[in-house]
């Protein structure tokens, strides 16, 4: 059974970092691309950044390039989204989520998310 | 404001059959056959239920479907049970730097 299980979330200042985590098992997690994929309260969903599955290529999407870095460990089957400088419109509940299809366009099995909350 | 518009909210009976419409552009929607449907309970994983327009994943039942016509895709659920309330998100590749963009959500209520 696929499962992907996020960690890491929590209330930040705004300014502040955090790094947010994501536990995969069940598939063979260096064969697939993976992403992260948000919804802040209230709002839809918004794609947030993808990794190749040897990590040597990653997409942004505009609103936290230069902030946010997605990495991956194969041998720890976890993936990971470091945030820094982090904005109020940075909160939301983040999910990570396995890419499928070529060109990348959808996501066939998700986690639960963990909520980040960037507040003073 | 979403890249893809759904409406807010769609009412239906049990056995009844409803659609949910996400209307995009030519650079999205209209423009591949890239359009995939997500179901979202509170507080648990997005379940993905409709892929490429009109493809199902294994495990989900066959009362769903996709289609598109334009710039305009649909899900539809038929013979609706108490179960299926919940929000429904449409997704698609899109050309430009984003690579996916969503709709806003439709919150589905059985009555």
């Amino acid at each position: 059974e696929v499962q992907l299980v996020e960690s890491g979330g929590g209330l930040v200042q705004p300014g502040g970092s955090l790094r947010l985590s994501c536990a995969a098992s069940g598939f063979t997690f260096s064969g697939y691309w993976m992403s992260w994929v948000r919804q802040a309260p209230g709002k839809g969903l918004e794609w947030v950044a993808n990794i190749k599955q040897d990590g040597n290529e990653k997409y942004y999407v505009d609103s936290v390039k230069g902030r946010f870095t997605i990495s991956r460990d194969n041998a720890k089957n976890s993936l990971y989204l470091q945030m820094n400088s982090l904005r109020a419109e940075d909160t939301a509940v983040y999910y990570c989520a396995r890419s499928r299809g070529w060109p990348l366009h959808y996501f066939d099995y998700w986690g639960q998310g963990t909520l980040v909350t960037v507040s003073s | 404001q979403s890249a893809l518009t759904q409406p807010a909210s769609v009412t239906g009976s049990p056995g009844q059959s409803i659609t949910i419409s996400c209307t995009g552009t030519s650079s999205d929607v209209g423009g591949y056959n890239y359009v995939s449907w997500y179901q979202l309970y509170p507080g648990k994983a997005p379940k993905l239920m409709i892929y490429d327009v009109s493809n199902r994943p294994s495990g989900v039942s066959n009362r769903f479907s996709g289609s598109k016509s334009g710039n305009t895709a649909s899900l539809t659920i038929s013979g609706l049970q108490a179960e299926d309330e919940a929000d429904y998100y449409c997704s698609s590749y899109t050309s430009s730097s984003t690579l996916v963009v969503f709709g806003g959500g439709t919150k589905l209520t059985v009555l």
